[in-house]
C-alpha cells in the first residue's frame, strides 16, 4: 500500500483565500484524522471520522474550518477564508479498528498564509 | 485536562550510548500508548504501540514500557546511531476510543558520530 497520501505538500496563499487540503487514507482503514502541528502548540487533533462519518470536530478552531469525507478513500480539509495564524503543517492519518489502533500518518501539507 | 509531558525537550548523545526518553501522562484510563518518530519535514512514523493490558513492547533496538499506575512510559534506545536522530513523540489514547489521541511535544534527539 502507498500509505496515507496528502496533497498539496506545500501551499502558499494570501490571507482571505480559500485553501483545500486533500487526503487519501490507507485502503481498508475505517478511521481518518486531521491534525495540525505548530511549534507553539505541537500536534492538535482537529477532527476525526469513522466510516466516513465525523465523530468529533471539537478541535476545529473556528467556523472557517470545515472537513468532509465523501467516501472511504478521500477527505478534504477546507479553510475559508484563510488567515496568517492558520499557517502550520496539517497532517492526515488513518487507522483500522482491526489493527489495534496504530496510527499511520501522511507526509503533511505545509500551509503558509501571507 | 488530558496532557502528555516529554522530558527532556532535547537530548544530544554520542553514538553507541544507550538512552531513555521519558513520557508522562495525566490519565490512567488509557486505551493504548504509542511512540512515534518524526524526521524534519516529514510525517510521523509509528515505532511501538503498547495496549493498556501490556507493560512493554520491543522492536529491534527499541523497547517501550508502560506504567499506568504512575502515568509514565519510557522509550529505551540501545546502541544509538546517528540515523536515530529525530524527534520522538509519545501519544496516548484515552477513553477507549481510537480518536482520542493526545500527543506530547516530543524529544528532539541528536546522536553525534
Amino acid at each position: 500500500d502507498a500509505g496515507v497520501i496528502q496533497s498539496p505538500r506545500h501551499e502558499v496563499t494570501e490571507m482571505g483565500q480559500e485553501v483545500t487540503l486533500r487526503c487519501k487514507p490507507i485502503s481498508g482503514h475505517d478511521y481518518l484524522f486531521w491534525y495540525r502541528q505548530t511549534m507553539m502548540r505541537g500536534l492538535e487533533l482537529l477532527i476525526y471520522f469513522n466510516n466516513n462519518v465525523p465523530i468529533d470536530d471539537s478541535g476545529m478552531p473556528e467556523d472557517r474550518f470545515s472537513a468532509k469525507m465523501p467516501n472511504a478513500s478521500f477527505s478534504t480539509l477546507k479553510i475559508q477564508p484563510s488567515e496568517p495564524r492558520d499557517s502550520a503543517v496539517y497532517f492526515c492519518a488513518s487507522s483500522s479498528w482491526d489493527n489495534t489502533g496504530e496510527l499511520f500518518f501522511g507526509e503533511g501539507s505545509r500551509l503558509t498564509v501571507l | 485536562k488530558q496532557e502528555v509531558t516529554q522530558i527532556p525537550a532535547a537530548l544530544s548523545v554520542p553514538e553507541g550510548e544507550n538512552l531513555v526518553l521519558n513520557c508522562s501522562f495525566t490519565d490512567s484510563a488509557i486505551y493504548n500508548l504509542q511512540w512515534f518518530r518524526q524526521d524534519p519535514g516529514k510525517g510521523l512514523t509509528s515505532l511501538l504501540l503498547i495496549q493498556s493490558s501490556q507493560r512493554e513492547q520491543t522492536s529491534g533496538r527499541l523497547n517501550a514500557s508502560l506504567d499506568k499506575s504512575s502515568g509514565r512510559s519510557t522509550l529505551y534506545i540501545a546502541a544509538s546511531q546517528p540515523g536515530d536522530s529525530a524527534t520522538y513523540l509519545c501519544a496516548y489514547n484515552y477513553g477507549g476510543s481510537q480518536g482520542n489521541l493526545i500527543f506530547g511535544k516530543g524529544t528532539k534527539l541528536s546522536v553525534k558520530p
